[in-house]
């Protein structure tokens, strides 16, 4: 099956720092990863829909400055995580499909941010 | 947008016993229904799907049943495991639009004791 990867799995920052974070697909060609946050005990929240190559659209409520993402290739999408809050702590999870006629998204293992 | 709504929250059965979720769904174009089971600090993993163009799917142990009149979808379990304890989600898309993105019911966890 489709193996998407993250990096890192964990990380811990202090206050007032940026956080990147990797997501790879690394046996298909993702032509839209999506980014997700989970907080404890809550359901999956979609964040942002990318595409490889233009900007992303984010979810109502997301402040697309604080979350930058980037889909430079067809295997890579950036999450940075800009002037990181003790509130920005959560489960972030990437997800991606590879073309438009395939409904399943193969999701990352997920990266825990923890924001001292 | 879409809004998907699941029950119940909680759902604590014994071992052999069915488990059934429940899930509701507001768009009508929504065509894609995927369910996922869900382990403490791990990805969410597909169990099963069902498109708009189907009533039903099953995968041994595991059912889902589709009702695009009344717009909602079940997941069944049958014999159930204690290795079946989890976080349940079930999620609907509509594929044509905003690159089939999902939108994820709030969860249930499942518990099965021995």
């Amino acid at each position: 099956g489709a193996v998407v990867s993250q990096h890192p799995s964990r990380v811990i920052c202090k206050s007032g720092t940026s956080v990147k974070i990797e997501c790879r697909s690394l046996d298909f060609q993702a032509t839209t990863m999506f980014w997700y946050r989970q907080f404890p005990k809550q359901s999956l929240m979609l964040m942002a829909t990318s595409n490889e190559g233009s900007k992303a659209t984010y979810e109502q409520g997301v402040e697309k400055d604080k979350f930058l993402i980037n889909h430079a290739s067809l295997t890579l999408s950036t999450l940075t995580v800009t002037s990181a809050h003790p509130e920005d702590s959560s489960f972030y999870i990437c997800s991606g499909r590879y073309d438009r006629s395939n409904y399943e998204q193969y999701f990352g293992p997920g990266t825990r941010l923890t924001v001292t | 947008g879409e809004n998907v709504e699941q029950h119940p929250s909680t759902l604590s059965v014994q071992e052999g016993d069915s488990a059934v979720i429940k899930c509701t769904y507001s768009d009508s174009a929504s065509n894609y229904f995927p369910w996922y089971k869900q382990e403490l600090g791990k990805r969410p993993q597909l169990i099963i799907d069902i498109r708009s163009n189907v009533g039903e799917k099953k995968d041994q142990r595991i059912a889902v049943t589709l009702n695009k009149t009344a717009k909602h979808f079940s997941l069944h379990i049958t014999e159930t495991q204690p290795e079946d304890s989890a976080v349940y989600f079930c999620a609907a898309s509509r594929r044509s639009t905003s690159y089939g993105k999902l939108t994820f019911g709030q969860g249930t966890i499942l518990t099965v004791h021995p």
